[in-house]
């Protein structure tokens, strides 16, 4: 089946450092979610991206989708302790209906 | 945004009890909701898709006599665990998707279900 794999699974990083998290999946995906999960929370919707290539931003969270559409990233610019949390991406294979997530990377900061 | 809720947050239960969780889309309809176990520390599994008005799709592994799934309306999916086991304690979180939104799930808060 499909199989998403999220690298690292775990990062520590000292306040204004900066963070990536990649996403890599076995099988062509019709579009990607990504998530945050706080620490006792539930995972809250960030963004998604459909075109081939596609680089979108959200102040200092950069997203991008693979030109395959096989792999993306979350990339955090100069993170803050309230960027800590598990982000995950979840994959949808096209007409599949469903998005298989990741298992997500763990992020601490260190202020 | 979205709003999804959850009922009840928490639950403890006796070994051999069904419970009941309940899943809204607020200000939505949402005609697929999802239905996720999540262990501590570990990603989200998905265990079921609910589609209103016809049956539930069960992922492989999952038994459909134990996860009952009831998507009643445009708003409301329910999961029953039937005769609850130690094993089955979790984190439950459902999501739904905004029927006019394309693929965008919501996620509500999850329930912490604790068998003893």
């Amino acid at each position: 089946g499909q199989q998403v794999m999220q690298i690292p699974q775990y990062q520590h990083v000292q306040e204004g450092e900066d963070f990536t998290t990649y996403c890599n999946s076995s099988t062509t995906l019709s579009n990607i979610q990504w998530y945050k999960q706080r620490p006792g929370g539930h995972p809250v919707f960030l963004i998604q991206l459909v075109k081939s290539g596609e680089v979108k931003k959200q102040k200092r969270l950069t997203f991008q989708f693979g030109e395959a559409k096989k792999n993306s990233s979350l990339h955090i610019t100069a993170t803050q302790t309230t960027d800590v949390g598990t982000y995950f991406c979840a994959g949808m294979v096209t007409n599949a209906g469903k998005s298989t997530f990741g298992d997500g990377t763990t992020l601490t900061v260190k202020p | 945004g979205a709003v999804v809720s959850q009922h009840p947050s928490r639950v403890i239960c006796k070994s051999g009890t069904s419970v009941k969780i309940e899943c809204r889309s607020l200000d939505f309809q949402a005609t697929t909701m999802f239905w996720y176990r999540q262990f501590p520390k570990q990603s989200l599994m998905l265990m079921a898709t609910s589609n209103e008005g016809s049956k539930a799709t069960y992922e492989q592994g999952v038994e459909k006599d134990k996860f009952l799934i009831n998507h009643a309306s445009l708003t409301l999916s329910t999961l029953t665990v039937t005769s609850a086991h130690p094993e089955d304690s979790s984190f439950y979180i459902c999501s739904a998707r905004d029927s006019l939104a394309g693929v965008t799930q919501y996620f509500g808060p999850g329930t912490r279900l604790t068998v003893l």
